[in-house]
């Protein structure tokens, strides 16, 4: 099955502790997002990659870092710099990255602090 | 700057009764529009998109939304809802060149029996 799959479902970080989460696809798809959200805000952009080995900051990257070595994978590192890190994460995926085209959600990371 | 407005936080309908859910949008240029659902804990689904063209869109689980430009609005309907329609809403949109998917706030539906 062709999909985005998100990992791990649950993830739980102590104070001054960075943390992973994963997001891979397997649809080919050029670009890559990852988002925020929050009850009653909606969705915002964290960091976006167009291309392997390139990513710009969205409208709240500040406490997050990302990394593209692969097509397939956008892993999103939220850092202890992050203060209130507690949210449900999204990752996206879009086929072209120069096209206008409907960006498609994996099934998202819950993040929790100890 | 782009966003997006939908002024329903929450709305309750009756199984079997009509449904429309209100967007509206701010921007300048020509948008594209989303329209996508998500239920507790899930990812977000798309419904239906539009781009251009036709301003009556179709999508999936008998939803459809029109697009009009005069009142810069993109509201989703269903003429019967079904208990498994229960879940949250959200509008999005984008305009060309902009790799910022803008989200509304999201509307929560409950269907009550």
């Amino acid at each position: 099955d062709g999909g985005i799959t998100q990992s791990p479902k649950y993830l739980f970080r102590k104070e001054g502790q960075n943390v992973t989460l994963s997001c891979e696809q397997n649809l080919n798809h050029d670009a890559m997002y990852w988002y925020r959200q929050d009850p009653g805000q909606g969705l915002r952009l964290i960091y976006y990659s167009q291309i392997v080995n390139d990513f710009q900051k969205g409208d709240i990257a500040e406490g997050y870092s990302v990394s593209r070595e692969k097509k397939e994978s956008f892993p999103l590192t939220v850092t202890s710099a992050q203060k209130n890190p507690t949210a449900f994460y999204l990752c996206a995926s879009k086929r072209d990255r120069d096209k206008q085209e409907t960006q498609y959600f994996g099934p998202g990371t819950r993040l929790l602090v100890l | 700057a782009q966003s997006v407005t939908q002024p329903d936080i929450h709305i309750t309908v009756s199984e079997g009764a009509s449904l429309e859910l209100r967007c509206n949008y701010s921007y300048g240029a020509t948008p594209y529009l989303f329209w996508y659902v998500q239920s507790p804990g899930q990812g977000l689904q798309l419904l239906l998109k539009y781009f251009s063209g036709d301003t009556l869109v179709q999508g999936i689980k008998g939803f459809e939304a029109e697009f009009k430009r005069s009142q810069s609005s993109f509201n989703l309907r269903k003429p019967s809802v079904h208990w498994s329609d229960a879940a949250e809403y959200f509008c999005a949109v984008v305009t060309w060149g902009n790799e910022k998917l803008t989200f509304g706030t999201g509307t929560r539906l409950t269907i009550i029996p």
